[in-house]
């Protein structure tokens, strides 16, 4: 089935730094691949997503872009806040005809010090 | 605010005790979720209602028995927990049939079993 591979951490940046968590894919097909993302004490929010090869998802200053040459979709940001302090998660739908199922990363945790 | 009401936000229990969680979504969705996420393992899936019929039902134990009385409305029955299943659970709506739709997540309900 789908599955995909995320840095796992933790990262701990100061603030304005440049951003990248790494995520790669396997899949069957092109399906669409989503980052979200789980602030303290909350639940898990869609960031952004890509549905095809060559999109570019983007969100809050966060980009990714659906490579299907090296299979990755890796998140990035320029300039880091505090605010930006979470988990981060990648993820695609799971294969299979009639499945519901987001398969997910373990999860990428981001401390940004000021 | 996300959309999806979950109650309540912590919970504490003996393995002995029956309890129950509460999800309630107010986004028109046509399916809902229960997922486990436990320190340093990705996140679970448990239960998927779609129209308010169980799909998908990833193994989970008997000691956890979802019900899913309408559309809006997803509960999680507990009974004779075990100290592992101390976890976030987490539930989730989504509008399946309309392609890429994300996932919408509550904030959670974090169980302490004694």
């Amino acid at each position: 089935g789908n599955s995909v591979t995320q840095m796992e951490g933790p990262v701990t940046l100061s603030e304005e730094a440049f951003l990248t968590i790494n995520c790669t894919y396997t899949a069957t097909g092109y399906p669409s691949l989503f980052w979200y993302v789980q602030y303290p004490g909350e639940g898990l929010q869609l960031l952004l997503k890509a549905t095809k090869a060559d999109d570019k998802g983007s969100n809050k200053g966060f980009e990714a872009t659906y490579r299907k040459e090296t299979t990755s979709f890796h998140l990035e940001k320029g300039s880091v806040q505090v605010s930006d302090s979470a988990v981060y998660f990648c993820a695609l739908p799971h294969s299979g005809a009639g499945s519901y199922q987001l398969t997910f990363g373990k999860g990428t945790k981001l401390s940004v010090i000021p | 605010e996300t959309g999806v009401t979950q109650t309540p936000r912590h919970l504490v229990m003996g393995m002995t005790n029956k309890k129950s969680l509460k999800c309630e979504q107010h986004l028109g969705h046509n399916a809902m979720y229960w997922y486990k996420q436990s320190a340093k393992k990705p996140l679970e899936l448990m239960f998927v209602y779609s129209l308010e019929e169980r799909v998908e039902n990833n193994s989970v134990p008997s000691r956890f028995s979802p019900e899913c009385p309408n559309s809006s409305h997803l509960f999680l029955h507990l009974h004779t927990l075990q100290p592992e299943d101390s976890a976030l659970y987490l539930c989730a709506s989504s509008q399946q049939g309309q392609y890429n739709s994300p996932l919408h997540f509550g904030n959670g309900t974090r169980l302490t079993v004694t």
